[in-house]
């Protein structure tokens, strides 16, 4: 069985300071991790994934396989970074696109 | 830029009556999924669609669910016989497939569904 944990349902930061949402999964295999945001109104979208080591609006996230996590990470806090983030995580199987199972996401909120 | 589309954006039913959601997918994508959010909880799986057949489900996507992609282009969540439970934001996504498959899912804006 797979599982995603972000035991935070809610973080509020100041604007300017690190953010760090937490991750952990459970997978006997090789996962796949993602994170995906919710803005306000918008629609479910691909921030980043773990297996392109990528910087996007400066979010970064590392695999930690001894920990089993993935934790979403910013140096400054942007106002514009408020929204749901949700860690994902996809198998690897015989199925082709196996299916992303989501955690149960974290309410952002920048304090200006 | 393409992208998923889903109507209707709310849909309010009786207990007992059913629903059919539906889905305009990417164009050249060729996987397809639903999933639903009930409200305060985790997005959670329920099918998935691949070349006109059902790839995988889950526990929640019992009898009372099925999905169709009747005409190429759509792609429809029925649910036969709604119940209170069922009161959710259901999710379609779709994803390509190519040489270098990245895993990114594509969402719709979700169809909220109120069933009274």
């Amino acid at each position: 069985a797979q599982r995603v944990t972000q035991p935070e349902k809610l973080l509020s930061v100041f604007k300017g300071a690190p953010v760090e949402l937490k991750c952990n999964y459970s997978y006997s295999g090789s996962p796949e991790l993602f994170w995906y945001v919710q803005y306000s109104r918008q629609r479910l979208q691909l921030l980043l994934r773990h297996i392109s080591r990528e910087s996007i609006k400066g979010f970064t996230a590392d695999l930690n396989k001894g920990e089993t996590s993935f934790h979403l990470k910013k140096p400054f806090a942007q106002e514009e970074d408020s929204a749901m983030y949700y860690c994902a995580l996809r198998g690897i199987s015989n199925f082709g696109n196996e299916k992303l199972t989501f955690g149960t996401g974290t309410r952002l909120t920048i304090i200006p | 830029e393409p992208e998923v589309t889903q109507t209707p954006s709310h849909q309010v039913t009786q207990m007992g009556q059913e629903v059919i959601l539906r889905c305009v997918p990417i164009s050249n994508h060729l996987y397809f999924y639903w999933y639903r959010q009930i409200l305060g909880q985790k997005v959670e799986f329920l099918v998935s669609f691949y070349n006109n057949e059902i790839s995988e489900k889950s526990e929640i996507f019992d009898d009372q669910f099925s999905v169709e992609r009747p005409d190429g282009s759509n792609f429809t969540l029925k649910i036969r016989s709604t119940k209170l439970e069922d009161s959710a934001m259901y999710f379609c996504a779709s994803s390509p497939r190519t040489g270098s498959d990245t895993g990114e899912l594509f969402f719709g804006e979700g169809s909220r569904l109120t069933v009274l």
